[in-house]
C-alpha cells in the first residue's frame, strides 16, 4: 500500500463544475503539499499546509491531521485547470513522498 | 527572480554515454532537491542538499548516479554510464531556509527530459 493515496486517479468534468480531489496518507507529516503539473510542463506548488484550510483564487485546500486526509477543491472549473494534481507529504526529514497524481480534464 | 533554471531541457544520448544535468537554484534558497519522474514510478526524490551538503541520497538508484553541489548557485546530476531505463524527466527544486518547525514549499525547475537510446 502506498504511503500517499490519491483519488480519483482520473477525473473529467464540465466547465463550471465544482471539483474535489482527495489525498490520504499513512505516515506522520509536518506539512502536505498540493502540486500542479500541466501536460509536458513543469511542476508548480499550489499549496503547502499543516492544518486547517487555505484558499487561493478558485482553489481551496483543506487538511484534517487526525484523519490524515486532505482535499483540493476547484470552484467554477475551467479548461485551463486541466492538469495533473499531485499530493505530497513532508515529514521531519524534509523528504517529500508523492502520490501518483490525479489527471483532471475540464471540458468546455 | 528567474526561478530554478535547469539545462539542458532535452537530452538524447546513447546507452553507455555520460550524461550531466545542471541546476541553478533560486538565489537565497539553501535547500536543493533532485527528482526523477517516470510513468511507472511517478515522482521520486533522488537526493537533496542543504547548504551545499548532501543530506539524504538514499533515493539515488545506484552507483551510476552521482550529484554534486560545489556552491550555492549550482548543482549537477551525473549518470555514467547511462542506460535506457534512466529515461525520465529529471526535476530540480529549491526551497528557502527554514524559519520554524516546518519546511518551506519547494520551487521546481522546468525539468530535463532525458532519453537514453
Amino acid at each position: 500500500k502506498n504511503e500517499v493515496e490519491q483519488s480519483p486517479q482520473n477525473l473529467t468534468a464540465q466547465e463550471g463544475e465544482f471539483i474535489t480531489i482527495n489525498c490520504s496518507y499513512s505516515v506522520g507529516i509536518s506539512a502536505l503539499h498540493w502540486l500542479q503539473q500541466h501536460p509536458g510542463g513543469g511542476i508548480v506548488s499550489l499549496f503547502m499546509l499543516s492544518s486547517g484550510k487555505k484558499k487561493h483564487g478558485r482553489l481551496i485546500a483543506t487538511i484534517n491531521i487526525q484523519e490524515k486526509h486532505s482535499s483540493l477543491h476547484i470552484t467554477a472549473s475551467h479548461p485551463r485547470d486541466s492538469a495533473v494534481y499531485i499530493c505530497a507529504v513532508g515529514g521531519a526529514t524534509n523528504k517529500l513522498i508523492f502520490g501518483t497524481g490525479t489527471l483532471l480534464a475540464v471540458q468546455p | 527572480d528567474a526561478g530554478v533554471i535547469q539545462s539542458p531541457r532535452h537530452e538524447v544520448t546513447e546507452m553507455g554515454q555520460e550524461v550531466t544535468l545542471r541546476c541553478k537554484p533560486i538565489s537565497g534558497h539553501d535547500y536543493l532537491f533532485w527528482y526523477r519522474q517516470t510513468m511507472m514510478r511517478g515522482l521520486e526524490l533522488l537526493i537533496y542538499f542543504n547548504n551545499n551538503v548532501p543530506i539524504d541520497d538514499s533515493g539515488m538508484p545506484e552507483d551510476r548516479f552521482s550529484a554534486k553541489m560545489p556552491n550555492a548557485s549550482f548543482s549537477t546530476l551525473k549518470i555514467q554510464p547511462s542506460e535506457p531505463r534512466d529515461s525520465a524527466v529529471y526535476f530540480c527544486a529549491s526551497s528557502p531556509p527554514r524559519l520554524g518547525p516546518s519546511y518551506n514549499e519547494q520551487f521546481f525547475g522546468p525539468g530535463t527530459r532525458l532519453t537514453v537510446l
